[in-house]
């Protein structure tokens, strides 16, 4: 199994709304990332979790909260959005070595109103 | 992080090669040059990566500049499929798993 799942596809919310992203992969892998794509621009790394433990965080605002509950899972809390977090948010997954590829999921197609 | 660039669009006829070029002079001796591609409506794909040596695998070609301060992607017969976005990357040293997306090559096939 070379998948990584994302759910929901899409998703509707409110700016007083809290929601959950979730990405699963059953790869093994130990690194874990959420990605921020906005129309007609690359991906942007938000979060990147190795061996479950948050390892990196670009400075993304509070409103963002990742959670890694076991290897293979990973969840993005939102509350309290903007419109302007309106994207395409990617998770992927890799071994946690340099050279390793990372594999992407679809995608969940985020609208906030 | 060291930058790449890469030009914003280019075209290919069907089963024609296609060489997509991308600079990044600032490379540092132990990063690793890592090709995505992204197709429409997907998240990105792994192509290819190296090091130093040119390499193939099932997908395209890689080749890496002596001076390690370029490199071309090779498509050796383009199809319709391969009608993407195709982002060339940088990878620092370390076990960050960081992937810095510049703003790759918009890659239009004609039938």
């Amino acid at each position: 199994d070379t998948e990584v799942t994302q759910t929901p596809k899409h998703l509707v919310m409110g700016m007083t709304n809290k929601k959950s992203l979730k990405c699963e992969q059953h790869m093994g892998h130990r690194a874990m990332y959420w990605y921020k794509q906005k129309a007609k621009k690359p991906p942007e790394l938000m979060f990147v979790y190795s061996y479950e433990k948050l390892s990196i965080n670009e400075s993304v605002p509070s409103r963002f909260s990742p959670e890694c509950p076991n290897s293979s899972l990973l969840n993005l809390h939102l509350h309290a959005l903007q419109p302007e977090d309106s994207a395409l948010y990617l998770c992927a997954s890799s071994q946690p070595l340099v050279r390793d590829e990372q594999f992407f999921g679809p995608g969940t197609r985020l609208t906030v109103l | 992080d060291a930058k790449t660039t890469q030009p914003n669009s280019m075209e290919s006829n069907e089963e024609e090669p296609v060489h997509l070029p991308c600079n990044h002079s600032t490379i540092s001796g132990t990063d690793y040059i890592h090709w995505y591609r992204q197709l429409p409506s997907q998240g990105p794909e792994y192509v290819i990566h190296g090091l130093t040596s040119n390499v193939n695998n099932r997908m395209a070609s890689l080749a890496i500049a002596e001076d390690r301060k370029s490199s071309t992607l090779i498509l050796h017969r383009a199809t319709l499929r391969d009608a993407a976005v195709y982002y060339c990357i940088l990878r620092p040293p370390g076990n960050t798993g960081k992937l810095i997306f510049g703003q790759g090559t918009t890659l239009q096939v004609k039938p």
